[in-house]
């Protein structure tokens, strides 16, 4: 079944260390892969996405993800956290082509210690 | 591009009342999408349009709920006798390619 999953109920950072939040997927090809963060009461907003090429990418926060086939795997990474990035991050994957439906990992809450 | 606006926001309302949520998209974005999403949980899809046509439903979308995209614009999402487990944040998404922006979303509570 196509699937996708995110490990990390909860994850604890301090201010300016680095964070990664991990996304793993089930699928039998390459989908198309997403992240998004959602402030408290918010809708989603867009970090960054991946369809093919270049597996690491830039997002915009300063937030960047590198897709790595063999572990089926698409984690989220920052070198230095800000207090502002305290919200919840969802992995998303779109399975087939282009403009299907998202499939939504259960969601990281990050919180972020002063 | 002023980016993809729910109406209402927030709406409670007694269980076995109707309610409607409008949705409108990103200009020009041909698709549109509805997720729903509960407490401390991913969105799940509900139902998608490309243009006026609905082209995929979910199982989760009970007969009790319809979609519509009269004019290949604005969408509606209405709910017949709502239920208590109706409670939700009703999301909304459009694209013209492969990314979906989505909006604020409406919060329903079903008394």
């Amino acid at each position: 079944a196509q699937s996708v999953t995110q490990p990390d109920i909860h994850i604890t950072v301090s201010e300016g260390a680095s964070l990664e939040l991990r996304c793993n997927y089930s699928y039998g090809a390459t989908p198309y892969l997403f992240w998004y963060v959602q402030s408290p009461g918010q809708g989603l907003q867009l970090l960054l996405k991946y369809f093919s090429g270049d597996t690491l990418v830039q997002g915009i926060k300063g937030f960047e993800a590198e897709f790595k086939r063999s572990q089926s795997s698409f984690n989220l990474r920052k070198p230095s956290v800000h207090w502002s990035d305290a919200a919840e991050y969802f992995c998303a994957a779109s399975f087939g082509k282009a403009g299907n439906m998202l499939t939504f990992g259960g969601g990281t809450r990050l919180m972020v210690k002063p | 591009d002023t980016g993809v606006s729910q109406d209402p926001r927030h709406k409670i309302t007694k269980r076995g009342q109707n309610v409607t949520f409008r949705c409108d998209p990103i200009s020009e974005h041909n698709r549109l999408y509805w997720y729903r999403q509960t407490l401390g949980q991913g969105p799940e899809f509900l139902t998608y349009f490309q243009n006026e046509a609905q082209l995929e439903k979910s199982r989760l979308l009970s007969d009790r709920f319809s979609a519509e995209r009269p004019k290949g614009s604005f969408s509606t999402l209405e709910i017949q006798r709502t239920e208590q487990g109706d409670s939700a944040m009703y999301l909304c998404a459009s694209s013209s390619g492969e990314s979906q922006y989505f909006g604020p979303g409406t919060r329903l509570l079903v008394l």
